[in-house]
């Protein structure tokens, strides 16, 4: 079993609709979550860092954590099609600061 | 949030020429940079670790003698591609954690394209 599983099927939704995305890892020592957004031929762009449990919001993005149950999650409101990239969770451990990734989800906004 | 730059962010060499790649962080320290390099439409792979002040540590499978890590300061980690071949070609992306002991935001670079001709 993989330390973190992201479901890598693109994902297309019309513009306007909000983008769910979600990350389940098995390590229960990951505590810091990392949320990047990567544009083709650019590097990975953070757009969410959360280390609690619970909901954090910035803008349009919500990042949810839920430790119990090794589930995290990226929503996006109000979907436009500059949102088009790959998402990517990652996480790391206290005393360590080398990340694991998931695979990465394509999103596509379709205008 | 915190900048990483890379330099160069385009670069293209012969075969058996070396190329060398900088990681700066701009506005924060960081002891510890993280090399990856990245195919088309594929996931990150971690390629090795750069501690400043003492060697890199490198992923299974991965040729120190081919790929030298040099963390000359807490802003600067360079990458050096020896003997560079057109299977070296790929798209190689840094990462300096802000904080310490994995609390902390990690923030990427730009990523350098390397073409081998």
């Amino acid at each position: 079993q993989k330390e973190v599983e992201q479901d890598p099927g693109p994902l297309s939704v019309p513009e306007g609709a909000i983008v769910s995305l979600n990350c389940t890892y098995s390590n229960s020592a990951f505590q810091y979550f990392m949320w990047y957004r990567q544009y083709s031929r650019k590097g990975p762009e953070l757009l969410m860092y959360t280390y609690s449990s619970g909901n954090k919001e910035d803008g349009r993005f919500t990042a949810q954590v839920d430790k119990s149950s090794k589930y995290i999650s990226l929503f996006i409101r109000d979907s436009k099609p500059s949102d088009s990239a790959t998402y990517l969770c990652a996480m790391s451990a206290r005393g360590n600061n080398r990340l694991a990734f998931g695979k990465g989800n394509q999103v596509v906004v379709i205008p | 949030g915190a900048v990483v730059s890379q330099h160069p962010s385009w670069v293209i060499c012969k075969s058996g020429t070396s190329v060398k790649i900088e990681c700066r962080s701009l506005d924060f320290q960081a002891t510890t940079m993280f090399w990856y390099r990245q195919f088309p439409k594929q996931s990150l792979m971690l390629m090795a670790t750069s501690n400043e002040g003492s060697k890199a540590t490198y992923e299974q499978g991965v040729e120190k003698d081919k790929f030298l890590i040099n963390h000359a300061s807490l802003t600067l980690s360079t990458l050096t591609v020896t003997s560079a071949h057109p299977e070296d070609s790929s798209f190689y992306i840094c990462s300096a954690p802000t904080g310490t002991s994995g609390r902390g935001e990690q923030y990427f670079g730009p990523g350098t394209r390397l073409t081998v001709t």
